[in-house]
């Protein structure tokens, strides 16, 4: 069975840095990219980061570029966001979904999600 | 970046109707369209790959169209667990991006 378990969301200060993960189990970690999207309290769905399945490639919209960092270890079958100089409007449920395999894009699989507030 | 306009935002229906909810595409995206369901609280679900195919498990009242730049998700004989948010997807091209949702109810 494909998991996906988002860690590391919570409260932080406008301008600080946070660092969210996603263990994933019950696939080839390693054979598939993987992506962060986000959804702000009451608002739609917004794509955060896309990255390759050996993380050489990286995507990310123009509200997060320079600030946040999509990373995985295939080793460990984890993904990793880090991010910097967090702003409010970045409080949302950060959500990790299989993006699919090389050449296939199918978001089938979601984690639970984890919150991030950012607010003084 | 490719602007997806889904419409209508919120709509009530009854049980039983046929139910049409639309993206509307401002470049090409080809078939690159994905729809979602998501119930309060929980993750969003794939129901429709491809912008036409049925994802795994998903009832054979949705369904998913295209007629040129328009996708709509159609759902014949609407039943109560189908009350949700949907959303559709465009992964045409970086960045990827929503339409802003609808909100399904009850009438």
């Amino acid at each position: 069975e494909v998991q996906l378990v988002e860690s590391g969301g919570g409260l932080v200060q406008p301008g600080r840095s946070l660092k969210l993960s996603c263990a994933a189990s019950g696939f080839t970690f390693s054979n598939y990219y993987m992506a962060w999207v986000r959804q702000a309290p009451k608002k739609g769905l917004e794509w955060v980061a896309t990255i390759s399945t050996s993380g050489s490639r990286t995507y990310y919209p123009d509200s997060v570029k320079g600030r946040f960092t999509i990373s995985r270890d295939n080793a460990k079958s984890s993904l990793y966001l880090q991010m910097n100089s967090l702003k409010s409007e970045d409080t949302a449920t950060y959500y990790c979904a299989r993006e699919g395999p090389m050449y296939t894009t199918d978001y089938g699989y979601w984690g639970q999600g984890v919150m991030v507030t950012v607010s003084s | 970046d490719i602007q997806m306009t889904q419409s209508p935002s919120s709509m009530s229906a009854s049980l039983g109707d046929r139910v049409t909810i639309t993206c509307q595409a401002s470049q090409d995206i080809g078939n690159n369209l994905i729809w979602f369901q998501q119930k309060p609280g929980k993750s969003p679900r794939r129901m429709i790959y491809y912008a036409t195919n049925l994802a795994n498990g998903v009832p054979s009242r949705f369904s998913g169209s295209r007629s040129g730049s328009d996708y709509s998700l159609t759902i014949i004989s609407l039943e109560s667990e189908d009350m949700a948010d949907y959303h559709c997807l465009q992964y045409k091209q970086y960045p990827w991006t929503f339409g802003g949702g609808t909100k399904l109810e009850l009438k």
